[in-house]
C-alpha cells in the first residue's frame, strides 16, 4: 500500500521562503515527483528526484532522503502566483501515488 | 499548454447514465494515464496504457473502463454513473523511459445529477 503525508495548508508572505514537507511509505520506490496545481487546473511538473540530495531549479528546489522516506519542496522569493496546491508523488515504475497536496497561500 | 487535449471540457449527466471521455496525448508520447480528482481531494490514479496495451491499474472501479487506440488517443468509459462519480478527470501522457514525467491535459469536469 501507500501512505503519503503532507501538511494540508500553509501560508507565507510574498518574497519569503517556504518549505513543504512530504513523508511517504510506498510499496516500491523509484523516485519522487513534485507537481504544482492551481485551483481547477491541471497539475504541472516541477521536479523529479531519484537520488538523495537537493535538486535546484531556479526559485524551486527539491530534496529527497530515500532512507527516511522524506522529501521537501523549497520555494524561494515567493510570488503571489505561487499560491497553489503542491502535490508530492512517489513513483514506483508504472504506479503513481499522489498525496492530497499542500495548499499554499501567499499573502502580500 | 501541455500539448495534451481532452474533450469535452464539461459534462453534465444523470445517475445511471454512461459517458465517454476522450484524451489525445502529446505528439510522440506512447503512455496515457487517467486520474480522478474529486472536490478538494488528491489525484487518484485510475489506469495507464502504453502503446495500446494496459500497463498499470490503480483504483479503477469495475464500472469504469478505458482503452488506447492505434493512433494513441485514449477513451475512458464511465457507466452506471453515481453522484459520487462527479469529479475532474485528468489524462496525462509521457514518453517512457527515464523519469516518465507526466504532462497533464486540462481535464474534463463531470457532474452527475
Amino acid at each position: 500500500g501507500q501512505n503519503i503525508d503532507q501538511p494540508t495548508e500553509m501560508t507565507a508572505t510574498e518574497g519569503a521562503i517556504v518549505q513543504i514537507n512530504c513523508t511517504y511509505q510506498t510499496s516500491g520506490f523509484n523516485g519522487l515527483f513534485w507537481y504544482q496545481q492551481h485551483a481547477g487546473e491541471a497539475p504541472t511538473f516541477l521536479s523529479y528526484n531519484v537520488l538523495d540530495g537537493l535538486e535546484e531549479k531556479g526559485r524551486f528546489s527539491s530534496f529527497l532522503s530515500r532512507s527516511k522516506g522524506y522529501s521537501y519542496l523549497l520555494l524561494k522569493e515567493l510570488q503571489m502566483k505561487d499560491s497553489a496546491s503542491y502535490l508530492c508523488a512517489p513513483y514506483n515504475f508504472n504506479k503513481f501515488y499522489f498525496g492530497s497536496g499542500t495548499k499554499l497561500n501567499v499573502k502580500p | 499548454d501541455s500539448g495534451v487535449t481532452q474533450t469535452p471540457k464539461h459534462l453534465i449527466t444523470a445517475t445511471g447514465q454512461r459517458v465517454t471521455l476522450r484524451c489525445s496525448p502529446r505528439s510522440g508520447d506512447l503512455s496515457v494515464y487517467w486520474y480522478q480528482q474529486s472536490l478538494d481531494q488528491g489525484l487518484q490514479f485510475l489506469i495507464q496504457y502504453y502503446n495500446g496495451e494496459e500497463r498499470a491499474k490503480g483504483n479503477i472501479l469495475e464500472r469504469f473502463s478505458a482503452q488506447q487506440f492505434p493512433d494513441l488517443h485514449s477513451e475512458l468509459n464511465l457507466s452506471s454513473l453515481e453522484l459520487g462519480d462527479s469529479a475532474l478527470y485528468f489524462c496525462a501522457s509521457s514518453v517512457p523511459g527515464g523519469a516518465d514525467t507526466q504532462y497533464f491535459g486540462p481535464g474534463t469536469r463531470l457532474t452527475v445529477l
